[in-house]
Protein backbone atom coordinates (compact mmCIF):
# COMPACT_ATOMS: atom_id res chain seq x y z
CA UNK A 1 0.00 0.00 0.00
CA UNK A 2 1.27 3.56 -0.70
CA UNK A 3 2.30 5.41 2.35
CA UNK A 4 3.96 8.57 3.79
CA UNK A 5 6.06 8.34 6.81
CA UNK A 6 7.29 11.49 8.82
CA UNK A 7 8.84 10.26 11.78
CA UNK A 8 9.36 13.57 13.36
CA UNK A 9 6.17 14.94 15.12
CA UNK A 10 7.66 17.82 16.36
CA UNK A 11 11.05 19.50 15.98
CA UNK A 12 12.70 22.51 17.87
CA UNK A 13 15.62 23.65 16.00
CA UNK A 14 17.83 27.74 17.47
CA UNK A 15 17.15 30.55 14.88
CA UNK A 16 19.63 30.08 12.00
CA UNK A 17 20.36 26.40 12.97
CA UNK A 18 20.58 24.12 10.21
CA UNK A 19 17.39 21.92 9.43
CA UNK A 20 16.12 18.49 7.85
CA UNK A 21 12.86 16.97 8.38
CA UNK A 22 12.50 13.45 7.35
CA UNK A 23 10.21 11.67 4.80
CA UNK A 24 9.89 7.95 3.73
CA UNK A 25 7.64 6.91 1.65
CA UNK A 26 6.41 3.33 -0.03
CA UNK A 27 4.94 3.39 -3.62
CA UNK A 28 4.83 0.73 -6.46
CA UNK A 29 6.14 3.12 -8.62
CA UNK A 30 8.20 5.94 -9.41
CA UNK A 31 6.88 8.51 -7.54
CA UNK A 32 5.98 11.95 -8.29
CA UNK A 33 7.27 13.64 -4.20
CA UNK A 34 6.45 16.94 -2.80
CA UNK A 35 7.12 19.40 0.08
CA UNK A 36 4.07 21.42 1.26
CA UNK A 37 4.19 24.23 4.46
CA UNK A 38 1.38 25.10 6.62
CA UNK A 39 1.33 28.30 8.91
CA UNK A 40 -1.33 28.05 11.69
CA UNK A 41 -5.11 28.79 10.23
CA UNK A 42 -3.99 28.75 6.47
CA UNK A 43 -3.99 26.38 3.89
CA UNK A 44 -0.90 23.90 2.56
CA UNK A 45 1.69 25.96 0.60
CA UNK A 46 3.73 24.10 -1.98
CA UNK A 47 7.23 24.65 -1.61
CA UNK A 48 9.16 22.24 -3.82
CA UNK A 49 7.89 18.98 -6.05
CA UNK A 50 10.28 16.24 -7.68
CA UNK A 51 9.22 14.25 -10.61
CA UNK A 52 12.23 13.02 -12.30
CA UNK A 53 16.03 14.30 -13.10
CA UNK A 54 18.14 15.91 -10.86
CA UNK A 55 17.57 14.13 -7.33
CA UNK A 56 18.29 18.30 -5.39
CA UNK A 57 15.28 20.09 -5.88
CA UNK A 58 15.35 23.39 -4.74
CA UNK A 59 12.15 25.62 -3.52
CA UNK A 60 10.80 28.51 -2.57
CA UNK A 61 12.20 30.04 1.04
CA UNK A 62 15.34 28.78 0.79
CA UNK A 63 14.47 24.85 1.21
CA UNK A 64 15.60 22.29 -0.61
CA UNK A 65 15.22 18.06 -0.53
CA UNK A 66 17.04 15.23 -2.26
CA UNK A 67 15.11 12.31 -4.00
CA UNK A 68 17.38 9.03 -2.39
CA UNK A 69 16.01 6.34 -4.38
CA UNK A 70 18.11 3.39 -2.40
CA UNK A 71 16.32 5.21 0.93
CA UNK A 72 12.73 5.69 -0.03
CA UNK A 73 13.25 9.00 1.19
CA UNK A 74 12.66 12.36 0.34
CA UNK A 75 13.78 14.49 3.27
CA UNK A 76 13.61 18.19 3.82
CA UNK A 77 16.63 20.55 4.33
CA UNK A 78 17.35 24.27 4.58
CA UNK A 79 20.86 25.96 5.88
CA UNK A 80 19.96 28.43 8.28
CA UNK A 81 16.17 28.59 9.60
CA UNK A 82 14.73 31.96 10.69
CA UNK A 83 11.92 32.54 12.94
CA UNK A 84 8.97 32.69 10.19
CA UNK A 85 9.81 29.09 9.28
CA UNK A 86 7.76 28.10 12.30
CA UNK A 87 4.85 25.96 10.98
CA UNK A 88 3.90 22.26 9.84
CA UNK A 89 5.47 20.33 6.99
CA UNK A 90 3.72 17.94 5.14
CA UNK A 91 5.29 15.62 2.77
CA UNK A 92 2.66 13.71 0.03
CA UNK A 93 3.72 11.20 -2.79
CA UNK A 94 1.75 10.61 -5.75
CA UNK A 95 2.18 8.84 -9.40
CA UNK A 96 1.41 9.72 -13.18
CA UNK A 97 -1.22 7.69 -13.45
CA UNK A 98 -3.08 9.15 -10.53
CA UNK A 99 -3.95 12.55 -9.53
CA UNK A 100 -4.36 12.19 -6.10
CA UNK A 101 -1.82 13.37 -3.14
CA UNK A 102 -0.84 10.85 -0.02
CA UNK A 103 0.47 13.19 2.81
CA UNK A 104 2.45 11.83 5.75
CA UNK A 105 1.04 13.07 9.31
CA UNK A 106 2.90 16.05 9.24
CA UNK A 107 6.05 17.34 11.38
CA UNK A 108 5.77 20.72 13.35
CA UNK A 109 8.85 22.99 13.77
CA UNK A 110 9.23 25.25 16.43
CA UNK A 111 12.07 27.60 16.34
CA UNK A 112 13.88 29.47 19.50
CA UNK A 113 15.29 32.86 19.31
CA UNK B 1 -5.89 36.81 -9.80
CA UNK B 2 -7.10 33.52 -9.62
CA UNK B 3 -7.54 31.76 -6.62
CA UNK B 4 -9.57 28.80 -4.50
CA UNK B 5 -12.00 29.81 -2.25
CA UNK B 6 -14.04 27.78 0.56
CA UNK B 7 -16.88 28.92 2.69
CA UNK B 8 -18.29 29.09 5.15
CA UNK B 9 -15.05 29.46 6.93
CA UNK B 10 -16.00 28.32 10.25
CA UNK B 11 -19.61 26.22 10.80
CA UNK B 12 -21.51 24.47 13.97
CA UNK B 13 -23.64 22.36 12.99
CA UNK B 14 -26.22 19.25 15.10
CA UNK B 15 -25.69 15.63 14.70
CA UNK B 16 -28.15 14.34 12.08
CA UNK B 17 -28.36 17.60 10.13
CA UNK B 18 -26.99 17.69 6.14
CA UNK B 19 -24.14 20.21 5.51
CA UNK B 20 -23.04 21.58 2.71
CA UNK B 21 -19.09 23.02 2.57
CA UNK B 22 -18.56 25.14 -0.99
CA UNK B 23 -15.42 25.14 -2.88
CA UNK B 24 -15.02 27.03 -5.60
CA UNK B 25 -11.73 27.88 -8.02
CA UNK B 26 -11.84 30.18 -10.58
CA UNK B 27 -7.89 28.72 -11.83
CA UNK B 28 -9.74 26.51 -14.76
CA UNK B 29 -8.47 23.11 -12.93
CA UNK B 30 -9.69 20.13 -14.01
CA UNK B 31 -8.70 18.17 -10.81
CA UNK B 32 -10.37 19.27 -7.36
CA UNK B 33 -10.44 17.40 -4.10
CA UNK B 34 -11.48 17.38 -0.57
CA UNK B 35 -9.00 16.16 1.78
CA UNK B 36 -9.92 16.22 6.36
CA UNK B 37 -6.98 17.17 8.80
CA UNK B 38 -7.39 15.90 12.10
CA UNK B 39 -4.98 16.16 14.86
CA UNK B 40 -2.59 12.61 14.30
CA UNK B 41 -3.40 12.10 11.24
CA UNK B 42 -2.69 14.94 8.82
CA UNK B 43 -4.71 15.23 5.51
CA UNK B 44 -6.71 12.29 3.94
CA UNK B 45 -8.39 12.30 1.48
CA UNK B 46 -12.24 12.15 0.95
CA UNK B 47 -13.18 12.04 -2.54
CA UNK B 48 -11.88 13.71 -5.70
CA UNK B 49 -12.77 14.59 -9.18
CA UNK B 50 -11.23 15.04 -12.61
CA UNK B 51 -12.87 16.68 -14.06
CA UNK B 52 -16.72 17.58 -14.57
CA UNK B 53 -19.26 14.36 -13.81
CA UNK B 54 -16.41 12.72 -12.76
CA UNK B 55 -16.22 11.90 -8.96
CA UNK B 56 -14.28 9.03 -7.02
CA UNK B 57 -14.04 8.09 -3.00
CA UNK B 58 -11.23 8.44 -1.63
CA UNK B 59 -9.76 6.87 1.63
CA UNK B 60 -12.44 8.61 3.97
CA UNK B 61 -15.45 8.77 1.82
CA UNK B 62 -17.93 7.32 4.26
CA UNK B 63 -20.58 9.82 4.93
CA UNK B 64 -19.64 12.23 2.66
CA UNK B 65 -21.05 12.92 -0.84
CA UNK B 66 -20.11 15.44 -3.91
CA UNK B 67 -20.93 15.93 -7.19
CA UNK B 68 -19.29 17.89 -9.77
CA UNK B 69 -21.59 19.89 -12.57
CA UNK B 70 -18.98 22.34 -13.60
CA UNK B 71 -15.42 23.01 -13.88
CA UNK B 72 -14.85 25.84 -10.82
CA UNK B 73 -17.24 24.46 -8.06
CA UNK B 74 -17.17 20.93 -5.87
CA UNK B 75 -19.52 20.87 -2.66
CA UNK B 76 -19.04 18.63 -0.37
CA UNK B 77 -21.99 17.04 1.41
CA UNK B 78 -22.32 15.58 4.75
CA UNK B 79 -25.21 13.46 4.29
CA UNK B 80 -26.16 12.73 8.38
CA UNK B 81 -23.36 14.58 10.11
CA UNK B 82 -21.72 13.13 13.08
CA UNK B 83 -19.66 14.35 15.57
CA UNK B 84 -16.46 12.02 14.20
CA UNK B 85 -16.75 14.44 11.57
CA UNK B 86 -16.19 17.48 12.79
CA UNK B 87 -12.48 18.14 11.44
CA UNK B 88 -10.85 21.08 9.25
CA UNK B 89 -11.80 20.67 5.91
CA UNK B 90 -9.39 21.64 2.72
CA UNK B 91 -10.45 21.51 -1.02
CA UNK B 92 -7.56 21.68 -2.97
CA UNK B 93 -7.23 22.08 -6.99
CA UNK B 94 -4.33 20.85 -9.59
CA UNK B 95 -3.49 21.34 -13.29
CA UNK B 96 -4.28 17.86 -15.42
CA UNK B 97 -0.78 16.42 -14.94
CA UNK B 98 0.60 19.13 -12.82
CA UNK B 99 0.16 17.69 -9.65
CA UNK B 100 0.97 20.76 -7.64
CA UNK B 101 -2.12 21.18 -5.76
CA UNK B 102 -3.60 25.08 -4.36
CA UNK B 103 -5.00 24.55 -1.51
CA UNK B 104 -8.35 26.54 -0.24
CA UNK B 105 -7.93 28.63 3.41
CA UNK B 106 -9.97 25.56 4.91
CA UNK B 107 -13.28 25.31 6.77
CA UNK B 108 -13.72 24.25 10.29
CA UNK B 109 -16.57 22.38 11.23
CA UNK B 110 -18.12 21.37 14.51
CA UNK B 111 -20.52 18.93 14.94
CA UNK B 112 -22.87 19.39 18.10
Amino acid sequence: AQSVTQPDIHITVSEGASLELRCNYSYGATPYLFWYVQSPGQGLQLLLKYFSGDTLVQGIKGFEAEFKRSQSSFNLRKPSVHWSDAAEYFCAVGARSQGNLIFGKGTKLSVKP
Amino acid sequence: DAEITQSPRHKITETGRQVTLACHQTWNHNNMFWYRQDLGHGLRLIHYSYGVQDTNKGEVSDGYSVSRSNTEDLPLTLESAASSQTSVYFCASSDSGSYGYTFGSGTRLTVV
